[in-house]
């Protein structure tokens, strides 16, 4: 069975720091997709970033990045420099190569605060 | 224009009601979802299809049902609205095809608010 645990509910922060959002999935296949979306206010969801099970290496977009380790099975999201535009509730989710479907953590919210 | 569009935007029906929730791509993609977000659960999914002649059942069809008249268009219908089914309603799309190497990203579309009173 697949699942996509996001432990943190919420976090809050001040404008400027850093903060890292957790996500930590099962699965038993090996060949998959790890995914980050963001739902800002508006309530949109705005696709951020996928990962394949292949490849492990970190992955940075402007103050964005993402650490991937399949030995701790984890996909965690760090922002850089938080702004109050970052403030949204953040997704992480798993796909299973040629299944398509797609299992959503539970989601965290994040507030940064000016 | 977005890629991915759903209407209407916001919907308040009665209990009883039938309410069809309507989805169009034209990112040319072959497979669609329909998920819905409830405060806390994060996104279920409802109903999706991998071409025009295949629906499949998602984690909490009932009460729903679905129709993909092509392949950019899919729609969702609640035969008669229940309080419960207050939700915000998301349709997606995602490709199959590697040669274009974005193959599984689901692609969502701005939502739907349905309050059933």
């Amino acid at each position: 069975a697949q699942k996509v645990t996001q432990a943190q509910t919420e976090i809050s922060v001040v404008e400027k720091e850093d903060v890292t959002l957790d996500c930590v999935y099962e699965t038993r296949d090996t060949t998959y997709y790890l995914f980050w979306y963001k739902q800002p206010p508006s309530g949109e969801l705005v696709f951020l970033i996928r990962r394949n099970s292949f490849d492990e290496q970190n992955e940075i977009s402007g103050r964005y990045s993402w650490n991937f380790q399949k030995s701790t099975s984890s996909f965690n999201f760090t922002i850089t420099a938080s702004q109050v535009v970052d403030s949204a509730v953040y997704f992480c989710a798993l796909s299973i190569y040629n299944f398509n479907k797609f299992y959503f953590g539970s989601g965290t919210k994040l507030n940064v605060k000016p | 224009d977005a890629d991915v569009t759903q209407t209407p935007r916001n919907r308040i029906t009665k209990t009883g009601k039938r309410i069809m929730l309507e989805c169009s791509q034209t990112k040319g993609h072959d497979r669609m979802y329909w998920y819905r977000q409830d405060p806390g659960l994060g996104l279920r999914l409802i109903y999706y299809s991998f071409d025009v002649k295949d629906i499949n059942k998602g984690e909490i069809s009932d009460g729903y049902s679905v129709s993909r008249q092509a392949q950019a268009k899919f729609s969702l219908s609640l035969e008669s609205a229940i309080p419960n089914q207050t939700a915000l309603y998301f349709c997606a799309t995602s490709d199959h095809n590697f040669n274009r190497g974005e193959t599984d990203t689901q692609y969502f579309g701005p939502g739907t608010r349905l309050t059933v009173l």
